[in-house]
């Protein structure tokens, strides 16, 4: 079974801060994607990544930023947390496809941000 | 840029019929999946369409057309368990993978 593991379930941070979420995947998967989700909103997508180092802003990056030094890890970095950053962050992987098809996502359980 | 609409809400009566719409449009499409999330839970992967047509999968099937940029999933013979958010979501050619705001299914005995 593919498994995306992020690394906290619940997490409490202060205005200011830096943080960083985590996100581990152990199928050999290309692209990785991060999420916000927020009642009424959706998943809106933050970045993703379809190779190690490579990246591409989604549709709100700001405040925002990644990192893929290696292929299995996919990390979200909040530069300087805000209130308007609570959330739950959700991180998917799945296999590259060139472009040439799409195939299955798969998510981690999320992460409750909440930043005081 | 990319616009994905799907109702908010929606009811119905356990054993009954429903069938969730979603309209996008995008440019670089390469698909449309359609995922369920139960509350407090991860999304899970129910189909994907690519070409024109329906596809069935047991009690669930979905449907693409896409000139009309128009999808649905239909679930047959409701269960109290599918009593969840279905989300919408398109996939493009540079992989990227967009959702909307997904619908909040209520199932009722």
């Amino acid at each position: 079974d593919v498994k995306v593991t992020q690394s906290s379930r619940y997490l409490v941070k202060r205005t200011g801060e830096k943080v960083f979420l985590e996100c581990v995947q152990d199928m050999d998967h290309e692209n990785m994607f991060w999420y916000r989700q927020d009642p009424g909103l959706g998943l809106r997508l933050i970045y993703f990544s379809y190779d190690v180092k490579m990246k591409e802003k989604g549709d709100i990056p700001e405040g925002y930023s990644v990192s893929r030094e290696k292929k299995e890890r996919f990390s979200l970095i909040l530069e300087s947390a805000s209130t308007n950053q609570t959330s739950m962050y959700l991180c998917a992987s799945q296999v590259g496809t060139g472009g040439g098809g799409n195939t299955e996502a798969f998510f981690g359980q999320g992460t409750r941000l909440t930043v005081v | 840029g990319q616009n994905i609409d799907q109702p908010t809400e929606m009811t119905a009566t356990e054993g009954a019929i429903v069938q969730i719409n979603c309209t996008y449009q995008t440019s670089g499409f390469n698909g449309l999946f359609w995922y369920q999330q139960h509350a407090g839970e991860a999304p899970t992967f129910l189909s994907y369409n690519v070409l024109d047509g329906l596809e069935e999968k047991g009690r669930f099937s979905s449907f693409l057309s896409r000139s009309k940029g128009y999808s649905y999933l239909l679930l047959k013979e409701l269960q109290m368990k599918d009593s969840a958010s279905y989300l919408c979501a398109v996939g493009h050619n540079t992989d990227k993978l967009i959702f909307g705001t997904g619908t909040r299914l209520q199932v009722f005995p």
